[in-house]
């Protein structure tokens, strides 16, 4: 089945300590990012990948990194995690750039104490 | 800048009902234009989208149509189903890397 994949789901953590959320698809697609979704605010993009080794800031970047070393995997790392990082995030995938259709995984729901 | 504005929810309905929910952009150029559906404990899904000005999307009964003199993309469906009960995002792409999300609109309908 073609599918994103994230883990995991939910995340209850205190500030500082290191996490990291995996992202795969498996639908050989080039185009990968990640978003956070928070009330009243909507989906922002945190961090979008063109390709293997491509990587670049989407709109609220500060405080999170990724990695892009296969086409299947992206992972978001929060070195150090803050309460304001408290949110709903979603990995998606794309055959290519916006605008071919964004195939989204199920997402992770973190908290931060 | 580029940006997307929809209405606050929630939108609430009963089962039948006519549905609208507004969305407006901001954008230079032509910018292809989405509707995208979060149902409970999911990730999004692409619900229909339009590519240049005139053109009409649908999907599962939901319609938008593309209206660049308005700066509009509206989500309308004729009648309701309990089960369409999600949160709709409208979207935009403005010819870059991304796409910019408006603040989503949650759609509850009532037996």
């Amino acid at each position: 089945e073609a599918q994103v994949t994230q883990n995991p789901r939910y995340l209850i953590t205190v500030t500082g300590k290191k996490l990291t959320v995996t992202c795969s698809q498996n639908m050989n697609h080039e185009y990968m990012s990640w978003y956070r979704q928070d009330p009243g605010l909507g989906l922002r993009q945190i961090y979008y990948s063109m390709n293997v080794e491509v990587t670049d800031k989407g709109d609220v970047p500060e405080g999170y990194k990724v990695s892009r070393k296969e086409k299947r995997n992206f992972p978001l790392i929060l070195e150090s995690p803050s309460p304001n990082q408290t949110s709903l995030y979603f990995c998606a995938s794309s055959l290519s750039r916006p605008p071919d259709t964004q195939y989204f995984g199920p997402g992770t729901r973190l908290t931060v104490l | 800048g580029n940006s997307v504005t929809q209405m606050e929810g929630p939108v609430t309905l009963s089962e039948e009902a006519f549905l609208t929910i507004n969305c407006t952009y901001t954008a230079t150029g032509y910018p292809s234009l989405f509707w995208y559906v979060q149902y409970p404990g999911e990730g999004l899904q692409l619900l229909l989208k339009a590519t240049k000005a005139d053109d009409k999307g649908s999907n599962k009964g939901f319609e938008a149509t593309y209206r660049k003199e308005t700066t509009s993309f509206h989500l309308e469906k004729g009648s309701v189903q309990v089960s369409d009960s999600a949160v709709y995002f409208c979207a935009l792409w403005p010819n870059t890397d991304k796409l910019i999300f408006g603040t989503g609109t949650r759609l509850q309908v009532f037996p």
